[in-house]
């Protein structure tokens, strides 16, 4: 079955560290881009980073930058976001998902994980 | 960053009638860099289009997208029970990717 499931939420104090792990099943992982999208309570939807097959590249949004590390390891299908330095306002559903690909430099999320919760409160 | 704005915020309609969902980016996504999501309660997004107009594999015809630049317009044409959810528009034109707030359709 294809999937990616995500694990490793949890509550954390402000200015604690946490780990997400994703685990991709039924896909070639390594050939693809992967991202890391959140979404507060009740809130819409923010892209937090991507990361390339070869983890030669990286993005981040500018919130998380210095304090959140994508990585990931081919090699047992699993995608990685170290979190540091957490706060209130990084409390969210923290999604896995997949960025598929069309030529002409389309990108997508077309694959989803079902999330995991982060909360960050003292 | 190119900031997404959808509108309306709330689309109150009734089964069988037609949604139209607006989504304007501060500046040009280029060549039609935008994608639309559905996201039902308690679930994941899915991806319904990208390429401002291409439907994703398994999405039904009855959802279209169009627009191109800054206005892009996601329609349903025939609303069906499992179409009441909030949909987003997402532009991949540049880092950071952004997505809109948000519209979501009701049943009215």
């Amino acid at each position: 079955e294809v999937q990616l499931e995500e694990s490793g939420g949890g509550l954390v104090q402000p200015g604690g560290s946490l780990r997400l792990s994703c685990a991709a099943s039924g896909i070639t992982f390594s050939t693809y881009w992967m991202s890391w999208v959140r979404q507060a309570p009740g809130k819409g939807l923010e892209w937090v980073a991507n990361i390339k097959q070869d983890e030669s590249e990286k993005y981040y949004v500018d919130s998380v930058k210095g304090r959140f590390t994508i990585s990931r390891d081919n090699a047992k299908n699993s995608l990685f976001l170290q979190m540091n330095s957490l706060r209130g306002e990084d409390t969210a559903v923290y999604y896995c998902a997949r960025i598929g690909s069309m030529p002409g430099k389309h990108w997508f999320l077309d694959l989803w994980g079902r999330g995991t919760q982060v909360t960050v409160s003292s | 960053e190119i900031v997404l704005t959808q509108s309306p915020g709330t689309l109150s309609l009734s089964p069988g009638e037609r949604a139209t969902l607006s989504c304007r980016a501060s500046q040009s996504v280029g060549d039609n860099y935008l994608a639309w999501y559905q996201q039902k309660r308690g679930q994941a997004p899915r991806l319904l289009i990208y390429g401002a107009s291409s439907r994703a594999t398994g999405i039904p015809d009855r959802f279209s997208g169009s627009g191109s630049a800054t206005d892009f317009t996601l329609t349903i044409s025939r609303l069906e029970p499992e179409d009441f959810a909030v949909y987003y528009c997402q532009h991949y034109a540049n880092s950071p990717w952004t997505f809109g707030q948000g519209t979501k359709v009701e049943i009215k």
